[in-house]
């Protein structure tokens, strides 16, 4: 089993749906973080989380919110979503304290708003 | 002007050649990752190096932090090696600022 595990691996929605997208950890990492990718930008950081009760918006987290149900878990949500939020989306998490520790990533999920 | 800056964008090789991926940044820093993205999307971190050299089977990575570049080598390349290769920085907060990634493709 993926230690990251990303759910739904791709979705296809309509402009104004609530979607939640899934992130659950076997890691036992404090860290997680959203990230999106587009063609051509590089992956940019949405959201993190140190731990449960911290949560820290990235440099494009407009139109995004999140939940860190539990150390395992951080889910994304988009409450109404918009075309130019088709992207592919990825969860990360690193260890510890040290901002030097590799991250793991999941396998993305690719989402489509029509 | 990005923070991480990769050349080339686009790589084509033929099978067996030796090549080179580099990253350059304009920020201070204490380590660099490089990652590969499969072509399905995954990612998986190949490296995190703070100075001299790593390698890993085909793979060797070099830094020079006085520089600040770092270059991603590839020896006897193989048409398995056909990805995206992404150098990244590690942030105060622990995320990583990517570069736009260099695609490589190796042919048979």
């Amino acid at each position: 089993d993926a230690d990251v595990t990303q759910t739904p691996r791709n979705r296809i929605t309509k402009t104004g749906k609530r979607i939640m997208l899934e992130c659950s950890q076997t890691k036992g990492h404090d860290r997680m973080y959203w990230y999106r990718q587009d063609p051509g930008l590089g992956l940019r950081l949405i959201y993190y989380s140190f731990d449960v009760k911290d949560i820290n918006k990235g440099e494009i987290s407009d139109g995004y919110s999140v939940s860190r149900q539990a150390q395992a878990k951080f889910s994304l949500s988009l409450e109404s979503a918009i075309p130019n939020q088709t992207a592919l989306y990825f969860c990360a998490t690193s260890e510890g304290t040290n901002s030097n520790q590799p991250q793991h990533f999941g396998d993305g999920t690719r989402l489509s708003i029509l | 002007k990005n923070e991480v800056e990769q050349s080339p964008q686009n790589l084509t090789a033929q099978e067996g050649e030796f090549i080179t991926i580099n990253c350059s940044y304009s920020v201070g820093i204490s380590a660099l990752h490089w990652l590969q993205q499969h072509p399905g999307g995954g990612i998986v971190s190949l490296f995190m190096l703070s100075s001299g050299k790593k390698k890993h089977g085909r793979l060797i990575a070099t830094i020079n932090i006085q520089e600040k570049h770092s270059s991603l080598h590839i020896t006897a390349s193989h048409p398995r090696d056909s990805a995206v290769y992404i150098c990244a920085l590690p942030r105060s907060q622990g995320n990583l600022i990517f570069g736009k990634g260099t695609k490589l493709s190796v042919k048979p």
